[in-house]
């Protein structure tokens, strides 16, 4: 069965620092989501991504974020310059909109830590 | 200010029981609707979709009610292994495919 894979499972980094963090969503999927999920706290929408653009982002996604996909197989979220509190569990989703249902596909997540 | 809200729990119940979780969403013009269920520290998974007829999966049963904008789901002779969190997803309308998350009901299912 096709799924979403992410790399790495995680990463730890000093404040400052960039991180790219990457997916491979499924094939033959047309939405991209990156989402981000704090140790307690629920999932939170950061952007999502249709047709080579960003689609929609949320208020976290600022100018410290950007998204690619680069070769149209990885789907890349980057943090330029860390903070303390960009410490959490982020998830890519892909959607299929052909489906009857949105349902979102999960990858297994990416844990960063700041320190 | 879109929300999905959920009770947090936890709750805890014995093995057999059936337990209910509902979820409040404040945009009545959102289209679709989910149940997930999230193990801890893993990715979100579908349980099931919620449909305005009602749906049911074996044990689980969702049901949509528009008019008071609120969904349930209820898990009939719970199991230890539906010890989880269960997140009610709500999308935006417009074929945006924005999914806004409730943050969870914990549930553990003991001996």
């Amino acid at each position: 069965e096709p799924e979403v894979t992410q790399t790495p499972s995680h990463q730890v980094t000093q404040m400052g620092q960039e991180v790219i963090l990457r997916c491979v969503p499924i094939s033959n999927h047309l939405y991209f989501y990156w989402y981000r999920q704090i140790l307690g706290q629920k999932v939170e929408f950061l952007v999502s991504f249709y047709n080579n653009e960003i689609s929609e982002k949320s208020e976290i996604f600022d100018d410290q974020f950007s998204v690619e996909r680069p070769d149209g197989s990885n789907f890349t979220l980057k943090i330029r310059s860390t903070k303390l509190e960009d410490s959490a569990m982020y998830f890519c989703a892909s959607i299929d909109p052909g489906q009857a249902s949105d349902e979102q596909f999960f990858g297994p997540g990416t844990r960063l830590t700041v320190l | 200010r879109k929300e999905v809200e959920q009770d947090p729990g936890p709750f805890n119940v014995p093995e057999g029981a059936t337990v209910a979780f509902n979820c409040t969403y404040s945009n009545s013009a959102s289209q679709s609707f989910f149940w997930y269920r999230q193990d801890c520290r893993k990715e979100p998974k579908l349980l099931m979709s919620v449909y305005s007829s009602g749906n049911e999966d074996g044990r689980f049963t969702a049901q949509l009610n528009r008019a008071s904008q609120y969904i349930s789901l209820l898990i009939r002779d719970s199991k230890l292994s539906d010890s989880a969190t269960y997140l009610c997803v709500v999308n935006s309308p417009g074929g945006s495919y924005i999914p806004t998350f409730g943050r969870g009901t914990s549930l553990i299912v003991h001996p």
